[in-house]
């Protein structure tokens, strides 16, 4: 069974960068799939960040493409995320997700984890 | 970037009745990319549909999709209170991902 777990600072500074994590069981992060993150802010709808994959290069959301970058942690089977220059509006609940091979949608999904960006 | 209108933005009904919700891009793509996902509050979305129309596993048969071009319809038979729920389409095209705004539905 595939599950994903997020993990971070819950607070961060405007301007500074925040970073997650994505715990990934039950799956390489080296096989045949695509790792997505997805965010949220509070009281609002999805917002697509970005997309990597173990044997290729990461795909970025335009709108955040300056600032984003993820990576594959292979030693510990897990995905980060990094995203710079925060301000208030980077505020959210931040997920990760599998995106299957032959597209099936984004699934599972882990169970989000609130960043807040405030001083 | 393609944008994904839904519609209604709110829509109330009875148990047993039929949903229908509307999804309309600007632009068209293939239908192979289009999901449709449920999020329930403080939850992760989950997909119902990927493909436009095929159910993803463990999604009931109450759940339908279909559409192509740049529209795109969720069906939801037989309403059940636990269909009470934001819900979302998605589509994929030019290595980049959009999600329409979501449809509140809710259960009276």
């Amino acid at each position: 069974q595939v599950q994903l777990q997020e993990s971070g600072p819950g607070l961060v500074k405007p301007s500074g960068t925040l970073s997650l994590t994505c715990a990934v069981s039950g799956v390489s992060i080296i096989s045949d799939n695509w790792w997505t993150w997805v965010r949220q802010p509070p009281g609002k709808g999805l917002e697509w960040i970005g997309e990597i994959f173990h044997a290729g290069n990461p795909n970025y959301n335009p709108s955040l493409k300056s600032r984003v970058a993820m990576s594959l942690d292979t030693s510990n089977n897990q995905l980060t995320l990094k995203l710079n220059s925060v301000t208030a509006a980077d505020t959210a609940v931040y997920y990760c997700a599998r995106v299957p091979f032959g597209w099936l949608g984004f699934g599972p999904w882990g169970q989000g984890t609130l960043v807040t960006v405030s001083s | 970037e393609i944008v994904l209108t839904q519609s209604p933005g709110t829509l109330s009904l009875s148990p047993g009745e039929r949903a229908t919700l509307s999804c309309r891009a600007s632009q068209s793509f293939s239908s192979s990319f289009l999901a449709w996902y449920q999020q329930k509050p403080g939850q992760a979305p989950r997909v119902l549909i990927y493909g436009a129309s095929n159910r993803a596993t463990g999604i009931p048969d109450r759940f339908s999709g279909s559409g192509s071009g740049t529209d795109f319809t969720l069906t939801i038979s037989r309403l059940e209170p636990e269909d009470s729920a934001v819900y979302y389409c998605q589509q994929y095209s030019s290595s980049s991902y959009t999600f329409g705004q979501g449809t509140k539905l809710e259960i009276k």
